[in-house]
């Protein structure tokens, strides 16, 4: 059974960085064509592709926040990280990770993380 | 990026009734490998989005074979034969041919 969960700081400042973890189940980033994503929704909004990382460590990032982020993965303890940094309020959003098999990406989701930038 | 753009952005509907919605891309989805990776989700309030149908027409494992997905290149529509009270949130089509992968602004599902 393949699980994801998302884990992060719940709320931060203004150009802090950061720091979200998925931890899984039922997978590994060890095998040929896992590869796991973030994606993310502002309360009442529609979804963002941010990162993903693949079993060969191929790391890909949308042009739009290229500079800001940082993706990782630790694949002995079934752990992928994203790091976006200098937020802003317009990074308040739930974050999502999703399992990503070779264009079969997204069956498997995290509940996700309310990540809130306030001042 | 790729556009995706969906129709209509809202849609009420009664129960049983049939139903479409439309999602056509900016640029062909079609991979040099011959696969197009055009999904399609849907949102529950207060719930991550599920997949109900990928590569344009599978439908995932579990999704009642009410729900259909068909097109090619551009142009694609997801279906719905005999809404019922449960299909009610928001649809996306989102695809993963082409980096990054975007998502279609959604389609809200309510009844009249």
């Amino acid at each position: 059974q393949v699980t994801l969960k998302e884990s992060g700081p719940g709320i931060l400042q203004p150009s802090q960085t950061l720091s979200l973890t998925c931890t899984f189940s039922g997978f590994s980033l060890g095998t040929y064509g896992m590869g796991v994503g973030w994606i993310r929704q502002p309360s009442g909004k529609g979804l963002e592709w941010l990162a993903n990382i693949w079993w060969d460590d191929d790391k890909y990032y949308n042009p739009s926040l290229k500079n800001r982020l940082t993706i990782s993965k630790d694949t002995s303890n079934n752990q992928a990280f994203l790091k976006i940094t200098n937020v802003d309020t317009a990074d308040t959003a739930t974050y999502y990770c999703v399992r990503e098999n070779s264009g079969l990406d997204f069956t498997y989701w995290g509940q996700g993380t309310l990540v809130t930038v306030s001042s | 990026d790729v556009v995706l753009t969906q129709a209509p952005p809202t849609l009420s509907a009664t129960i049983g009734q049939s139903v479409s919605i439309s999602c056509r891309s900016s640029q062909s989805l079609l991979h040099s490998n011959g696969n197009t990776y055009l999904n399609w989700l849907l949102q529950r309030p207060g719930q991550p989005p599920q997949l109900l149908v990928y590569l344009v027409s599978r439908l995932e494992s579990g999704v009642p074979n009410r729900f259909s997905g068909s097109g090619s290149g551009t142009d694609f529509t997801l279906k719905i034969s005999g809404v019922e009270a449960e299909d009610l949130g928001v649809y996306y089509c989102v695809q993963s041919t082409h980096a990054p992968y975007t998502f279609g602004a959604g389609t809200k599902l309510e009844l009249k």
